[in-house]
């Protein structure tokens, strides 16, 4: 069974580019949630995705979106990214039986994705 | 927005010493969970407590949760130099993280 993994592990971007970072979920598991963590804080929600489709969402503006393939690896894509995205991002994998709602059970994070921003 | 906040923002304690975390949330939870961060990377899962459950136990973790009051804890036992870390609290619907709890353990 292989754990959830991230890439890149760093990235460094300028003002007002646009970033994809990518995240493989745990075999067997079909929710993805993505997480912001400025340093010092705790991780900030940012959406959560189920089954390719997003089924709740944190305090992010529309320039955070996601995206869930068939093989539950997913992508986070930032668009005009500001000095303040400057961040830990962390995806975390989970296994949720029902349909509607989000998964609240325990969550398998990857090692995160330390982005840049000058 | 952040839910759970942890108390103390920082605990230092001796090899062997129990260390005590607190945590309190401010509306109603489905579970209360808890993890650990190494170094600001990726998070590892303690232990989940549901709103049903008043106290858990995981090895040298023992956790407790009062709803009434809105508040949990995380205890462990005699601590080693490897629990050096960030713990976390975090309320499910929607997986909401204080800010965290540093825990130095001095051999």
């Amino acid at each position: 069974e292989t754990g959830v993994t991230q890439s890149p592990t760093h990235l460094i971007k300028t003002r007002g580019q646009q970033v994809t970072l990518r995240c493989s979920s745990q075999s067997g598991h079909n929710t993805v949630s993505w997480y912001q963590q400025a340093l010092g804080q705790g991780p900030q929600f940012i959406f959560q995705y189920y089954r390719e489709e997003e089924n709740g969402r944190g305090n992010f503006p529309p320039r955070f979106s996601g995206l869930q393939f068939p093989n539950y690896s997913s992508e986070l894509n930032v668009n005009a990214l500001e000095l303040d995205d400057s961040a830990l991002y962390l995806c975390a994998s989970s296994y949720f039986p029902l349909a509607g709602g989000v998964s609240t059970d325990t969550q398998y994070f990857g090692p995160g994705t330390r982005l840049t921003v000058l | 927005s952040q839910q759970g906040e942890e108390d103390p923002q920082a605990l230092s304690i001796q090899e062997g010493e129990n260390a005590t975390m607190n945590c309190s949330y401010k509306t109603s939870i489905n579970n209360l969970q808890w993890y650990r961060q190494n170094s600001g990377r990726g998070l590892v899962h303690l232990i989940l407590i549901r709103s049903n459950e008043r106290e858990k136990h995981s090895g040298r973790l023992r956790v407790t949760l009062d709803t009434s009051k809105k508040s949990s804890s995380l205890l462990i036992t005699a601590s080693r130099a490897a629990d050096t870390a960030s713990y976390f609290c975090a309320t499910a619907p929607y997986m909401r993280f204080g800010a965290g709890t540093r825990l130095t353990v001095k051999p």
